[in-house]
C-alpha cells in the first residue's frame, strides 16, 4: 500500500457543509494526487501537488481545494458539499524519480445528503 | 477530451478463456502506458507497465501488447481466473511534460465465471 492512509474512510455529509479528507504518507514522496472515482468516469483528477505548498488543479477542481503544509499530509477540502460530490476519493503517490509510477490509497467513501 | 479510450466497458469471460482489453491514445508524446487492477472496496494497484521502445511485456499470465504505429495498447489476461475479476484501468504519462499526471481510461469491468 506505499505507507498511504486515508482519513475518514467513509463519510456522510449534509449537503452545504465543508468536508476535509486527509491523505497521509509514511515516505516523503514529492508527488501526491486526488482523483474522484464514479461510475462510468473512471477516475479522474482533481488536484494534485508537486512538493509543499505546489499544487496545481486537474480536470475536475471546481468546488474542491488542497493543501500541503508538509511533506506527509495533502489535505482535500470540498468548500461547501454538493450532492454532485458524493464519491469514492482516492489519493496517490509517485514513487521514483519521475512521477509516472503512481500507488494509491485505500479510498473514502462520501456521501453528501 | 478524453485521451485515452478504453474497450469494452465491461467483459464476461469464461474461466481458462483470454481476457482482452484495449486502448487507444491520442497524444504521440505519451511515453509510459501502465495498466492497473482494482478489487471492489479497495484502491487500485499497480498490474503492468510498458513504454513504446518495446512491443509487448508479459508478467506471468497478464501481458501487454503495444502498437505505436497505431496509437493502441491491450492487455491481455492468459488462462483468466475467478480471482481476476476486477476493474482494469489504463492509463498513459508523458515523461516530458510539466503536469506529472496519469491520463486514465475509463475502465472495464472484467467478470471471469467459474
Amino acid at each position: 500500500d506505499a505507507g498511504i492512509t486515508q482519513s475518514p474512510r467513509h463519510k456522510v455529509t449534509e449537503t452545504g457543509t465543508p468536508v476535509t479528507l486527509r491523505c497521509h504518507q509514511t515516505e516523503n514522496h514529492r508527488y501526491m494526487y486526488w482523483y474522484r472515482q464514479d461510475p462510468g468516469h473512471g477516475l479522474r483528477l482533481i488536484h494534485y501537488s508537486y512538493g509543499v505548498k505546489d499544487t496545481d488543479k486537474g480536470e475536475v477542481s471546481d468546488g474542491y481545494s488542497v493543501s500541503r503544509s508538509k511533506t506527509e499530509d495533502f489535505l482535500l477540502t470540498l468548500e461547501s458539499a454538493t450532492s454532485s460530490q458524493t464519491s469514492v476519493y482516492f489519493c496517490a503517490i509517485s514513487v521514483g524519480t519521475g512521477s509516472e509510477t503512481q500507488y494509491f490509497g485505500p479510498g473514502t467513501r462520501l456521501l453528501v445528503l | 477530451q478524453q485521451q485515452v479510450k478504453q474497450s469494452p466497458q465491461s467483459l464476461i469471460v469464461q474461466k481458462g478463456g483470454i481476457s482482452i482489453i484495449n486502448c487507444a491514445y491520442e497524444n504521440t508524446a505519451f511515453d509510459y502506458f501502465p495498466w492497473y487492477q482494482q478489487f471492489p472496496g479497495k484502491g487500485p494497484a499497480l498490474l503492468i507497465a510498458i513504454r513504446p521502445d518495446v512491443s509487448e511485456k508479459k508478467e506471468g499470465r497478464f501481458t501487454i501488447s503495444f502498437n505505436k504505429s497505431a496509437k493502441q495498447f491491450s492487455l491481455h489476461i492468459m488462462d483468466s481466473q475467478p480471482g481476476d475479476s476486477a476493474t482494469y484501468f489504463c492509463a498513459a504519462y508523458n515523461s516530458g511534460g510539466s503536469n506529472y499526471k496519469l491520463t486514465f481510461g475509463k475502465g472495464t469491468l472484467l467478470t471471469v465465471n467459474p
